[in-house]
């Protein structure tokens, strides 16, 4: 299976920072990578697919980067709806697997 | 709009069984994948199954496969998982969720909680 290892676990940030979440796959996946924000009690919500491709109707402040092994989710400016769980998945194979989820907190 | 509704969570004792449903409106069922995906309490995301727009394709997590099955009903709009030999480690909240071919999530339900305690 392949293997979703995000760093940090954990952030801290301030409203209006710009927060980067990086996501490493243990094999390439070329862009078939997902991006979910998590809110407690609430089910994941789709911000970006295929690497970079903006989910309709998320914020331009949120972006994706990356390809092969190495992605990054970068929220330019962090705004107080976005204090939430992030986790990326890949798609690529055909058994899918979630990293263990980057929980962004206010600083 | 989309709509997806689990039901048939519960507590349910090791070594058990328990049938989740879930009901999809807002969209033509039988075009889209769908996939149950779990999250035990204060954990991550845990992919469990999905199968194809027609069921003639289904893929297991490892943790699931031979304990778990996937099934659809196309003319009920509905979306099942069978879940036999039940571990405490299957305590989570079920999501069912559906995707085009070859894509993320785009809708998730609201989930239901599946405990396996003595």
């Amino acid at each position: 299976d392949i293997q979703m290892t995000q760093s940090p676990s954990t952030l801290s940030a301030s409203v209006g920072d710009r927060v980067t979440i990086t996501c490493r796959a243990s094999q390439s996946i070329s862009s078939w990578l997902a991006w979910y924000q998590q809110k407690p009690g609430k089910a994941p919500k789709l911000l970006i697919y295929k690497a970079s491709s903006l989910e309709s109707g998320v914020p331009s402040r949120f972006s994706g980067s990356g390809s092969g092994t190495e992605f990054t989710l970068t929220i330019s400016s962090l705004q107080p709806d976005d204090f939430a769980t992030y986790y990326c998945q890949q798609y690529n194979s055909l058994t899918w697997t979630f990293g263990q989820g980057t929980k962004v907190e206010i600083k | 709009q989309v709509q997806l509704v689990e039901s048939g969570g519960g507590l349910v004792k090791p070594g058990g069984s328990l049938r989740l449903s879930c009901a999809a409106s807002g969209f033509t069922f039988s075009d889209y994948y769908m996939s149950w995906i779990r999250q035990a309490p204060g954990k991550g995301l845990e992919w469990v199954s999905y199968i194809s727009s027609s069921g003639s394709t289904i893929y297991y997590a490892d943790s699931v496969k031979g304990r778990f099955t996937i099934s659809r009903d196309n003319a009920k709009n509905s979306l099942y998982l069978q879940m036999n030999s039940l571990r405490a480690e299957d305590t989570a909240v079920y999501y069912c969720a559906s995707h085009d071919y070859g894509q993320p999530v785009d809708y998730w339900g609201q989930g239901t909680l599946v405990t396996v305690s003595s």
